[in-house]
């Protein structure tokens, strides 16, 4: 079955300190990986899209990387404005249709 | 651009009454999406179209459920009768072409009581 699975769950940093959120996933016919922000009460916001193994994408603190089974959103020196949860979703073939399926999210939280 | 135009952005009904909710794409965008999110199985996928057309409805949940482009601006997603269960919250997203990344509106948070 394709899935598209995020860890962790939820993560809470101080204010400066970087860490990695991860993105795996297990599906055939990969069309691109897809990272978005969503804030309480707003829709995803779009960030970055990754099509191949090898490939980086920076804006500003965050950079995503992709190989052939995850994807990686680093954050460097995070502010607490970085705080929200982070969802990956990639674009796959499933039974015949190219459709957009999205991980579960990391909540992220930075503390000042 | 406004971006993605979502209306009403809170609904609170009643149990057996019809639903409707809108959706007004980005100008010059080829796709449309309507989505559903729950806490329990997060954003999913209810049907998609092309220049209008439905192209993909398999995610919509039965038939209760109805989904509608009459126009490149404009789409709506109906429920009726609606039930407790239906209660989440909605989104509309567009994009330029399938491969492309997808823009999403602010929402409908759906209340069925």
């Amino acid at each position: 079955e394709d899935q598209v699975t995020q860890s962790p769950e939820a993560l809470r940093l101080q204010e400066g300190e970087s860490s990695s959120l991860n993105c795996s996933y297990t599906v055939s016919g990969l069309r691109g990986l897809f990272w978005y922000r969503q804030d309480p009460g707003k829709g995803p916001e779009f960030l970055f899209t990754l099509y191949s193994a090898g490939e980086e994408k920076e804006k500003e603190r965050l950079k995503a990387t992709l190989t052939k089974k995850e994807s990686f959103l680093h954050i460097t020196a995070p502010k607490p404005e970085d705080s929200a949860t982070y969802l990956c979703a990639v674009q796959a073939v499933i039974q015949g249709a190219q459709k957009l399926v999205f991980g579960q999210g990391t909540r992220l939280t930075i503390n000042p | 651009d406004a971006g993605v135009i979502q209306s009403p952005r809170h609904e609170v009904t009643e149990m057996g009454q019809e639903v409707t909710l809108r959706c007004k794409p980005i100008s010059g965008h080829d796709y449309l999406f309507w989505y559903r999110q729950t806490m329990m199985r997060g954003l999913e996928l209810l049907i998609y179209f092309n220049n209008n057309v439905p192209i993909d409805d398999s995610g919509m949940p039965e038939d209760r459920f109805s989904a509608k482009m009459p126009n490149a601006s404009f789409s709506t997603l109906k429920i009726q009768p609606s039930e407790p269960r239906d209660s989440a919250v909605y989104f509309c997203a567009s994009s330029l072409d399938r491969a492309h990344e997808q823009y999403f509106g602010p929402g409908t948070r759906l209340t069925v009581t």
